[in-house]
């Protein structure tokens, strides 16, 4: 079963426009962690953010911001007026348990045109 | 300071050809993983080091695949007799510590293509 749901597939805006990217998760441990990653057209997967599941405070940084509800298993991202460097693939991922390795959503393709 | 590293950035091989990929993880780092990710899919977990341990290889898809950290530091991930579904872009990652939610830095990723 997929852990990690990414359901939007891409997603194309224009230049300024603010964007929100879905991610719903399931696991059973009371205690886990929650990533965002950017995979620009380069390869590299880039760190964005690290949540853990105590922590339900909604964090923002510069243009980015994200969104986590416990009560609904989501743990969405927001990008405000977006730039033509924020397209990349966005992925969502999990870490649960005693468990070392991250589970993957599918991610999200997120073109900006200018 | 530097980032992880992977070498090289592609590859091609014929079907049948082992090939070997190589992973340098940041320096002091304790924890090293290897993930497959397929074309338009998420990176798949293959297999995880704590210094030379090899803790976890429950990803890896058949007995084709090897994966070795013998000093703790630099990985290679080796795969025999290759077949045209291991095409995918191989990724290698490291964190600082070993605790289950210690955030993992990427490298740029191996891209493998076999004929």
């Amino acid at each position: 079963a997929q852990k990690v749901t990414q359901a939007q597939t891409e997603i194309s805006v224009v230049e300024k426009e603010d964007v929100t990217l879905d991610c719903v998760y399931e696991t059973r441990d009371t205690t886990y962690y929650l990533f965002w990653y950017k995979q620009p057209p380069s390869g590299e997967l880039v760190f964005l953010i690290r949540r853990n599941s105590f922590d339900e405070q909604n964090e923002i940084s510069g243009r980015y911001s994200w969104n986590f509800q416990k009560s609904t298993s989501s743990f969405n991202f927001t990008i405000t007026a977006s730039q033509v460097v924020d397209s990349a693939v966005y992925f969502c991922a999990l870490s649960e348990g005693d468990d070392y390795k991250l589970s993957f959503g599918a991610g999200t393709t997120v073109t900006v045109r200018a | 300071g530097a980032g992880v590293s992977q070498s090289p950035r592609y590859k091609v091989a014929k079907r049948g050809q082992d090939v070997a990929l190589r992973c340098d993880p940041i320096s002091g780092h304790v924890s090293l993983f290897w993930y497959q990710q397929a074309l338009g899919q998420g990176p798949e977990f293959l297999t995880y080091f704590q210094n030379e341990a090899q803790l976890d290889k429950s990803g890896l898809p058949s007995d084709r695949f090897f994966a070795e950290r013998p000093e703790g530091s630099v990985s290679t991930l080796k795969i025999q007799r290759t077949q045209q579904e291991d095409s995918a872009v191989y990724l290698c990652a490291s964190s600082l510590d070993e605790g289950q939610y210690a955030t993992q830095y990427f490298g740029p990723g191996t891209r493998l293509l076999v004929l």
